[in-house]
C-alpha cells in the first residue's frame, strides 16, 4: 500500500459525460502528479501539482482539467468524453516534485460506452 | 519529444535464470533515471532512483546501472522467481522540468 488513495476505482459512462475522479496523496507530500495508460500506449504524464500550484504540464487536452486543494487531494476532470478516453488513470505523489520517487495510487479504470 | 525505449518489450524465462533488460534514454538534460515494478492489477511501485553517471544500485536480487553519457540502463535480476513476474517500467527524468517520460516497459514472466 503506497499511502495514495483513489476514487472511484472502476467507473462507467457514456461518451459526452463529464466525470470527476479523486486522489489523495500520501501524508507529507506535496506534489500530485496525473497519469493516463491507455491499451497501446506507456504510462502518459497529463498534469502536475505542487501545493495547489500547477508546476507542470504534459500531454493533457483541452476537455480535461485538474486542481489540487488546500488539504491537497487533487482532482481530475474530465468532460465531453470520447470512446478514446477509456484508460487507467493513475494518480502519483512525491514530497517535493523534483524528479524524486512517486507513489502511485491503484487507479481508476474509466470506460467510456 | 522525447524517447524512452525499454528493451525487449516481454521475457519468458525460467525459475532461476538471471536475466537483464534496457531502458534508452536522452543523453542530454540528464537529471535523474527511475526504474518501477508494475504487477498485474497493482500500481508501479517504485524500484530505484539513480541520479549519477556509473551508479549502481542493488534490492535483493535486483539491481541497476547507470550510464548517462551513452544513455542507458540495465536492470538485472538474479535468479528469477516466478513472483518476479511484472512489467518493470523506467522512466526519464529530465532537468527542466523534472517531469517523468516512461518508456512502455518489459513484461517479464517466469515459469516455475
Amino acid at each position: 500500500d503506497s499511502g495514495v488513495t483513489q476514487t472511484p476505482k472502476h467507473l462507467i459512462t457514456a461518451t459526452g459525460q463529464r466525470v470527476t475522479l479523486r486522489c489523495s496523496p500520501r501524508s507529507g507530500d506535496l506534489s500530485v502528479y496525473w497519469y493516463q495508460q491507455s491499451l497501446d500506449q506507456g504510462l502518459q504524464f497529463l498534469i502536475q501539482y505542487y501545493n495547489g500550484e500547477e508546476r507542470a504540464k504534459g500531454n493533457i487536452l483541452e476537455r480535461f482539467s485538474a486542481q489540487q486543494f488546500p488539504d491537497l487531494h487533487s482532482e481530475l476532470n474530465l468532460s465531453s468524453l470520447e470512446l478514446g478516453d477509456s484508460a487507467l488513470y493513475f494518480c502519483a505523489s512525491s514530497q517535493r516534485g523534483g524528479g524524486e520517487t512517486q507513489y502511485f495510487g491503484p487507479g481508476t479504470r474509466l470506460l467510456v460506452l | 519529444i522525447l524517447n524512452v525505449e525499454q528493451s525487449p518489450q516481454s521475457l519468458h524465462v525460467q525459475e532461476g535464470d538471471s536475466t537483464n533488460f534496457t531502458c534508452s534514454f536522452p543523453s542530454s538534460n540528464f537529471y535523474a533515471l527511475h526504474w518501477y515494478r508494475w504487477e498485474t492489477a497493482k500500481s508501479p511501485e517504485a524500484l530505484f532512483v539513480m541520479t549519477l553517471n556509473g551508479d549502481e544500485k542493488k534490492k535483493g536480487r535486483i539491481s541497476a546501472t547507470l550510464n548517462t553519457k551513452e544513455g542507458y540502463s540495465y536492470l538485472y535480476i538474479k535468479g528469477s522467481q516466478p513472483e518476479d513476474s511484472a512489467t518493470y517500467l523506467c522512466a526519464f527524468v529530465g532537468g527542466s522540468n523534472y517531469k517523468l517520460t516512461f518508456g512502455k516497459g518489459t513484461l517479464l514472466t517466469v515459469n516455475p
